[in-house]
Order: structure tokens, then C-alpha cells, then sequence
């Protein structure tokens, strides 16, 4: 089970959000990391635990091993204000429940 | 361009059946595993199904185990869900999704590339 915190997170643009996903047992470093926007599909921002996926901005960064993982926005663009998900692969493929960072 | 195209989604009873399909553009499809994703109305995202880059390997949520199948047509690039015995629980947007890495089994993924997901409600 992958817990993420907080539920939502009110923030302002250019400050920073840190965002956390707990997993229930040890995943490793097998954990991503998705951003999904009202109506469109998910986008994979963060792979094992820290990479980044092609084309994302150097603003968005990983961290973590085992079970406790962040995902940091260094700071806040307009278009960051989304749900953001994690998602581990070491027991078959679980997401987390989400965080919503909206416009405080 | 990386494309997933689904279709096929719609209203149907409960007990009944519905075939998804993806249509993939853009890359070598059969050298990628892929995925089925769905998401309920205001709801997290759930791994449905995935299917190895050779289609001979298959895996599944235990919330579908035993009512739906993946399969692919690598003539065509097309990736398909069947689904039967469907529940209300399985009212959902469902995505295709494709692996990251090349030759996989299906069994380990992260998901780079997403259609935009077609709609299923199971109601009477």
C-alpha cells in the first residue's frame, strides 16, 4: 500500500512543495512519480525513485529509498497545480491515493 | 509522434461485456510491454492489466482476474481488453499505457506514454 500526504497541499506560485508517498514495505527504489491534470491522462514526471523522465523540467526532483519517498517542486509554476501520484513496481503495480497541490 | 489511441468504451449492463481497444503509432509496439490503467470518477488510478512485449506473458489486478483479457495484434499495433462479467465497480476511465523500457515482461512497469482513456459505465 503506497500512503501519500498531505491529501492537498495549498501553495502559491514560486514556492516550493514537497510531497510525500510512504510505502507499506519496502519498495526498493522502484517507485515513480505522475502528474495528472483535470481531464487528461497521467504524465510519468520521475522513474526509480529520482530520474527524471524525458522532457521534464529540472524543477521537479525525487528522492528516497525503501519505504519513504519525496517528490519536490523546487518552485511553483502556474502550470504545476495538478494531482500528483506515486506509483511502486516492486510487488506488481500499486499508485497512491494522490496529492492535489492547488493555488492557494 | 508517440501515440495510444483507445476506443471502445460505452454504457453496458451489468453482466455484460465490452471490448477495449488501442490503437499504438510512433513506436516499435511490439518491443514494448503494455498496460491498462483505469480510473473511477473522482477516484485514484488503478493497474488493471498488462500484457509482455511478446504477448505471450500476462498479468492482472485481483479485482479482474478471471473476467478480463489483454491481448495485442502486433500485425496491426492494436492492444485490446476484453472484458466480461462486467460489475458496477468497474465503471471507470480506462487507460493504455506503455512501458518505459523496451522487452519487458509486463510484470515490473513504469508507464511514459498514456492515451487519453475511454469511458466504461456498467449500469442498468
Amino acid at each position: 500500500v503506497l500512503t501519500q500526504s498531505p491529501a492537498t497541499l495549498s501553495l502559491s506560485p514560486g514556492e516550493r512543495a514537497t510531497l510525500s508517498c510512504r510505502a507499506s514495505q519496502s519498495v526498493n527504489s522502484f517507485l515513480a512519480w505522475y502528474q495528472q491534470k483535470p481531464g487528461q491522462a497521467p504524465r510519468l514526471l520521475i522513474y526509480d525513485a529520482s530520474n527524471r523522465a524525458t522532457g521534464v523540467p529540472a524543477r521537479f526532483s525525487g528522492s528516497g529509498s525503501g519505504t519513504d519517498f519525496t517528490l519536490t517542486i523546487s518552485s511553483l509554476e502556474p502550470e504545476d497545480f495538478a494531482i500528483y501520484f506515486c506509483q511502486q513496481r516492486s510487488d506488481w503495480h500499486t499508485f497512491g491515493g494522490g496529492t492535489k497541490v492547488e493555488i492557494k | 509522434e508517440l501515440q495510444l489511441v483507445e476506443s471502445g468504451g460505452g454504457l453496458v449492463q451489468p453482466g455484460g461485456s465490452l471490448r477495449l481497444s488501442c490503437a499504438a503509432s510512433g513506436f516499435p509496439f511490439s518491443t514494448y510491454a503494455m498496460s491498462w490503467v483505469r480510473q473511477a470518477p473522482g477516484k485514484g488510478l488503478e493497474w488493471v492489466s498488462a500484457i509482455s512485449s511478446s504477448g505471450g506473458t500476462t498479468h492482472y489486478a485481483n479485482s479482474v482476474k478471471g473476467r478480463f483479457t489483454i491481448f495485442r495484434d502486433k500485425s496491426n499495433n492494436m492492444l485490446h481488453l476484453q472484458m466480461n462479467s462486467l460489475r458496477a465497480e468497474d465503471t471507470a476511465r480506462y487507460y493504455c499505457a506503455k512501458d518505459r523500457v523496451t522487452f519487458g515482461s509486463g510484470s515490473s512497469i513504469y508507464m511514459d506514454v498514456w492515451g487519453k482513456g475511454t469511458t466504461v459505465i456498467v449500469s442498468s
